[in-house]
């Protein structure tokens, strides 16, 4: 019930095209969701974030989609950029936890 | 702001050894976390310290310990070292107010042989 699924494990991108990352959870009492975005030799440094109450939220080229029904939420990165490429984790937690359950990870590529 | 600082950045050790790993957060930030990050496992939770006192602990084992001081700095011991400890070791800061975000420092990377 603790677990975070994360799909793909790897995409590759046009320059200016979408990239779209998916996630699934299945204990209801997590109600933060943040994305994650890591560079190789760094930690993972937070992008964006969403709470179950709102259905969609968006950062300049980044928005998460989230279905609290469906229990799915996603990253979509618009007009992607060859330095958007990285790894990228969604996670969820209960809020005040600090206890962060962490999805899989996708590795994206864009090319130039 | 200095953002978290984690020391030392890489470790080797032998099976057997004890290491300690060592995470200064950003200045204000009264909660430190602690994750594993394997290629295999990827990012799982260790434990989390708030005003030196540990307010949440994930499924690892009891060789995995940790303690934090009075101006929040933290460390993290493992003893008796397996080859499956080897792995990038990450510090996460936040205020530790409910919903406050965690901000992770570049990690230390362990290699056990």
């Amino acid at each position: 019930q603790q677990q975070v699924k994360q799909s793909p494990q790897s995409l590759i991108v046009q320059k200016g095209g979408i990239s779209i990352i998916n996630c699934a959870y299945e204990n209801t009492a997590f109600d933060y969701f943040p994305w994650y975005q890591q560079f190789p030799g760094k930690g993972p440094a937070l992008l964006i974030a969403i709470r179950p109450d709102v259905s969609e939220k968006k950062e300049g080229r980044f928005t998460i989609s989230f279905n609290k029904s469906a229990k799915q939420f996603s990253l979509h990165i618009m007009d992607s950029q060859p330095g958007d490429s990285a790894t990228y984790f969604c996670a969820a937690t209960i809020q005040g936890a600090q206890k962060l359950v962490f999805g899989q990870g996708t590795r994206l590529t864009i090319n130039p | 702001k200095a953002g978290v600082t984690q020391t030392p950045r890489y470790l080797i050790k032998t099976r057997g050894q004890q290491v300690t790993l060592s995470c200064s957060p950003i200045s204000g930030h009264r909660s430190v976390s602690w994750y594993q990050q394997t290629p295999g496992q990827g990012l799982q939770f260790l434990f989390e310290y708030f005003s030196e006192t540990q307010r949440n602990k994930g499924n690892f084992p009891g060789r995995f310990s940790g303690r934090q001081f009075s101006n929040s700095r933290s460390e993290m011991n493992v003893s008796t070292l397996e080859l499956g400890d080897s792995a990038l070791y990450l510090c996460a800061s936040s205020l530790g107010a409910s919903g406050s975000q965690q901000y992770f420092g570049p990690g230390t990377r362990l290699t056990v042989t």
